[in-house]
C-alpha cells in the first residue's frame, strides 16, 4: 500500500515569497490533516479536513496561510507571504473517516531566509 | 484545553540499557494515546497506540508503554536499548470528541551510544 505522498520534499525562499506545498493521501483516507513543526517542537495542527470539507483549521494563521482540498482527494497548502519564523516542516497526514490512527507523509522542509 | 507533555528533552544512554520515557496528558472524556519515532531523516512512524483494552499495549522493536489512567500518563519503556533506536520520540493523545485531532508533546531526543 502506497503512503502518504508529499512534495516537494525541500523548498528555500526568501521572506514575502509565496509558497506551496502538495499533499496525496492514502487511498481511501477521507481524513487528511496538516501539521507544522518547527525544529525542536513536536508537529502542531493547521487544520483537518474530511473530505472536501475542513473540519477544523483554528490553528491556521488564515491571514498568510490557506490550504484547499477540493475534489476530496489530494490537498495544497499555501503561505503567502512567508515570514521567517514560517520555516518548519510541513507534514501532511491522513486517516480513515471516524478512525484516530494517522499515518504521515516524509513532509516539506521549508526554509525562508 | 488539551495538551502532552514529555518531560525529557534529551536522553543519552548506552546500549543494553534500560529505557523509560515518560509522558503526561491533559485531556478531558476518553483519550487515545500513541507513540510516534522519528529516525534521522526519516518520517514520523507509529510505534504503538492505545485506544482501550489492556493498558500496557506493545508494539514495534520491542517497546512498550503503559496507560496510567489515574495517573495521566503513557511511558514508553524499552528493556535493552540498541544503537538503531537513536531518534527522537514523540507522545502524543487524541480524541473522538475533538475530530481525532493529535496533540503532540514536544519531543525526546534519545541518543544510544554503542
Amino acid at each position: 500500500e502506497a503512503g502518504v505522498a508529499q512534495s516537494p520534499r525541500y523548498k528555500i525562499i526568501e521572506k514575502r515569497q509565496s509558497v506551496a506545498f502538495w499533499c496525496n493521501p492514502i487511498s481511501g483516507h477521507a481524513t487528511l490533516y496538516w501539521y507544522q513543526q518547527i525544529l525542536g517542537q513536536g508537529p502542531k495542527l493547521l487544520i483537518q479536513f474530511q473530505n472536501n470539507g475542513v473540519v477544523d483549521d483554528s490553528q491556521l494563521p488564515k491571514d498568510r496561510f490557506s490550504a484547499e482540498r477540493l475534489k476530496g482527494v489530494d490537498s495544497t497548502l499555501k503561505i503567502q507571504p512567508a515570514k521567517l519564523e514560517d520555516s518548519a516542516v510541513y507534514l501532511c497526514a491522513s486517516s480513515l473517516v471516524r478512525l484516530p490512527e494517522q499515518f504521515f507523509g516524509p513532509g516539506t522542509r521549508l526554509t525562508v531566509l | 484545553a488539551q495538551s502532552v507533555s514529555q518531560h525529557n528533552h534529551h536522553v543519552i544512554l548506552s546500549e543494553a540499557a534500560s529505557l523509560e520515557l515518560g509522558c503526561n496528558y491533559s485531556y478531558g472524556g476518553t483519550v487515545n494515546l500513541f507513540w510516534y519515532v522519528q529516525y534521522p531523516g526519516q518520517h514520523l512512524q507509529l510505534l504503538l497506540k492505545y485506544f482501550s483494552g489492556d493498558p500496557l499495549v506493545k508494539g514495534i522493536k520491542g517497546f512498550e508503554a503503559e496507560f496510567i489512567k489515574s495517573k495521566f500518563s503513557f511511558n514508553l519503556r524499552k528493556p535493552s536499548v540498541q544503537w538503531s533506536d537513536t531518534a527522537e520520540y514523540f507522545c502524543a493523545a487524541s480524541s473522538f470528541n475533538a475530530g481525532n485531532m493529535l496533540t503532540f508533546g514536544g519531543g525526546t531526543r534519545l541518543m544510544v551510544k554503542p
